[in-house]
């Protein structure tokens, strides 16, 4: 069954430091991952999704990474902004369907 | 942003009414999905539907029912809501990988 773990629950930086957002899942038979971030009562909004192909993707500011044999894909965030605070989810999906897990999440929050 | 919207937003009912959110897209995606969001458990799928009255079931479908009868809209039904299922539904749409979410309806049952 899978499963998918985000560390740290919550976080808060500094404005402009760099950071890592971590997701693991424990069926790296993946073919895709996906990350979002969620403003507090909002819905989810897509930020990377990478491919089980792929290693990298990113977008502006955003890299995210996976790694399928570890289990593992990072979210780094370039230069913070008090704007990327924010809740940050990542979903795979489970072995052979299009149903999908999600972490449950990492609270960023950056002080200006 | 994709083209996904919810009703109702809001809705207050009752132990034991039924209940039946929509959710409507015009990205023509075959994939749509039924969420719950509650604190400390995170997102939950409740069904997904992979075509027109194709449906399967997620983790934490009981209780609930579901149909698609056309593509755009995927309806959930609560047969007889429970203060159990106080939570935030979100709907979610797929081409084939990528997730795309609606605003969120907010059920409170009483």
């Amino acid at each position: 069954k899978q499963e998918v773990t985000q560390i740290p629950a919550a976080l808060s930086v500094p404005e402009g430091e760099n950071l890592v957002l971590n997701c693991s899942f424990t069926d790296s038979a993946i073919y895709n991952l996906q990350w979002f971030r969620q403003d507090p009562g909002k819905g989810l909004t897509s930020l990377l999704l990478i491919q089980s192909s792929q290693r990298e993707q990113t977008s502006g500011r955003l890299n995210a990474s996976l790694d399928k044999s570890s289990g593992r894909s990072t979210l780094y965030i370039a230069a913070s902004q008090p704007g990327d605070s924010a809740t940050y989810l990542c979903a795979v999906p489970t072995s052979g369907t299009y149903k999908y897990i999600f972490g449950t999440g990492t609270r960023l929050k950056v002080l200006a | 942003d994709a083209g996904i919207t919810q009703s109702p937003r809001h809705k207050v009912t009752e132990t034991g009414t039924p209940v039946t959110l929509r959710c409507h897209q015009t990205e023509n995606h075959r994939y749509m999905y039924w969420y719950r969001q509650d604190p400390g458990h995170g997102l939950r799928l409740i069904h997904y539907s992979y075509g027109v009255k194709d449906t399967d079931k997620g983790e934490v479908s009981d209780g609930y029912s579901v149909s698609r009868s056309k593509t755009e809209d995927f309806l959930l039904t609560l047969e007889s809501a429970t203060s159990s299922q106080t939570s935030v539904y979100f709907c979610a749409i797929s081409g084939a990988h990528e997730q795309f979410f609606g605003p969120g309806t907010r059920l409170t049952v009483l």
